[in-house]
């Protein structure tokens, strides 16, 4: 059963980077059939889509937040990573990580998600 | 401001049918499939609905599923208590080669 799991600092200082890392098992990150996603949930508001990766490395990213994010992806070690620089309280959230097929937004798989706040 | 709109809530209760409906544009909906997710709380979204009216192994023929070009819907048959959570709508949007949200609706089970 495929499995992701989403690890890193619960607390990161404003202007500084947020850095995540989502850790696949179960299944193989090298699929050519998949992107590798993040989103967050801001509280008690709705789902932000941050951006995804492919296998070869190959990402795309939403529109407001391109600026400030890379994702990148170790498929020797089967994780892909967020970081999100410059961050303010308004980058406080649940970020998800998850796995999308390849032909839309049908994300099948999701990580349980971890609570980043943004504080000093 | 989510690129979809959904109304933010919607009732009903047990054994009633109720919908949620998801407005889109040209450049999303009306050019890609349409999902569904459902999120209880403290608990991550998990797909409900794929490809506009699909249902994964495991989800209740109770929901269903329909596209009519830029609108999306999402009906819920037989109401039950444990139908009560959040649910959100989703499509590729070709402008912005983005994943694109509506805002959720919250579904109270009356």
């Amino acid at each position: 059963q495929l499995q992701l799991q989403e690890s890193g600092p619960g607390l990161v200082k404003p202007s500084e980077t947020l850095s995540l890392t989502c850790t696949v098992t179960g299944g193989s990150i090298g699929s050519s059939s998949y992107y590798w996603d993040w989103i967050r949930q801001t509280p008690g508001k709705g789902l932000d889509w941050i951006g995804g990766i492919y296998y070869t490395g190959s990402t795309y990213y939403n529109p407001s937040l391109r600026s400030r994010v890379t994702i990148s992806i170790d498929t020797s070690k089967s994780q892909f990573s967020l970081n999100m620089g410059s961050v303010t309280a308004a980058d406080t959230a649940v970020y998800y990580c998850a796995r999308r097929l390849g032909e839309g937004a049908s994300l099948g798989y999701w990580g349980r998600g971890t609570l980043v706040t943004v504080s000093s | 401001q989510s690129v979809l709109t959904q109304p933010p809530s919607v009732s009903g209760t047990p054994g009633q049918r109720v919908t949620i409906s998801c407005s889109g544009s040209s450049s999303n909906i009306g050019s890609n499939f349409v999902y569904w997710y459902q999120q209880f709380p403290g608990t991550a979204p998990k797909i409900l609905i794929y490809r506009n009216n699909q249902r994964p192994s495991g989800v209740p023929d109770r929901f269903s599923g329909s596209k009519s070009g830029t609108s999306g819907s999402l009906a819920i048959s037989g109401l039950r208590s444990e139908d009560e959570a959040e649910y959100y709508c989703a499509a590729w949007d070709d402008s912005l080669s983005s994943v694109v949200f509506g805002g959720g609706t919250k579904l109270t089970v009356l």
